[in-house]
């Protein structure tokens, strides 16, 4: 059974740029979360899709934002880069509530 | 942002020893994670708790959920090289985890 996939792998970014990440999940997983990890602040939730529509929000500014289409699959979006938004950007599908949660490779995103 | 307290922040050991690692939270949760992060690649799930003072094993990992439900540790026994990496602790939050800080284990033959 195919896992999380995201892309891309790898981002270069320029100060300024906004950028657009991929996640689809494992088919019949209709929650997708996304979380930031950098060496200072670790692991952190960005936001969760279920079907469709936001069902919690971290503490981010209104720089980054999220959808989730039909089929499950969800984007991430951030607008207007600084060099503090370099980081590992990792999805998390899973059923629904009650489930676990199953993990991408991520993507690796640098600004410049 | 939020995270759990995590200890020790790295290890470093010889292969065949046994590693303990805890993770300590200001808050209550009903569900602590254990999870592991190879170099590139995402978390992956080694342990689920999901009862005060549960004690549960998964072949030499064991872990136990702390009876305030705020605290939890897991311990690797006889520790063999692909145990490298980095083991976080998580807290299930409403539709969120909370991470520990993480704990880098190196083992050397």
């Amino acid at each position: 059974k195919a896992g999380v996939t995201q892309t891309p792998r790898y981002l270069i970014k320029t100060r300024g740029q906004q950028v657009t990440l991929s996640c689809s999940p494992i088919s019949g997983h209709r929650s997708v979360s996304w979380y930031q990890q950098t060496p200072g602040q670790g692991l952190q939730f960005l936001f969760e899709y279920f079907s469709e529509t936001q069902r919690n929000k971290g503490n981010f500014p209104g720089r980054f934002s999220g959808r989730q289409f039909s089929n499950s699959r969800s984007e991430m979006n951030v607008s207007t880069l600084e060099l503090g938004d370099s980081a590992l950007y990792l999805c998390a599908g899973r059923i629904d509530r009650g489930y676990g949660y199953t993990f991408g490779s991520g993507t690796r995103l640098t600004v410049v | 942002g939020q995270q759990l307290n995590q200890s020790p922040q790295s290890m470093f050991i010889q292969e065949g020893e046994d590693v303990s690692m805890n993770c300590t939270s200001s808050s209550i949760f009903n569900t602590w994670l254990w999870y592991k992060q190879d170099p590139g690649e995402g978390p992956v799930l080694l342990i689920a708790l999901y009862k005060a003072g549960e004690l549960t094993s998964n072949g030499r990992l064991t872990a136990q959920f702390g009876i305030t439900r705020k605290d939890s540790f897991l311990n690797i026994s006889a520790s063999i090289p692909s145990d490298v990496g980095i083991y976080f602790c998580a807290g299930q939050g409403p539709d969120k985890l909370i991470f520990g800080t993480g704990t880098r284990l190196q083992v050397f033959p």
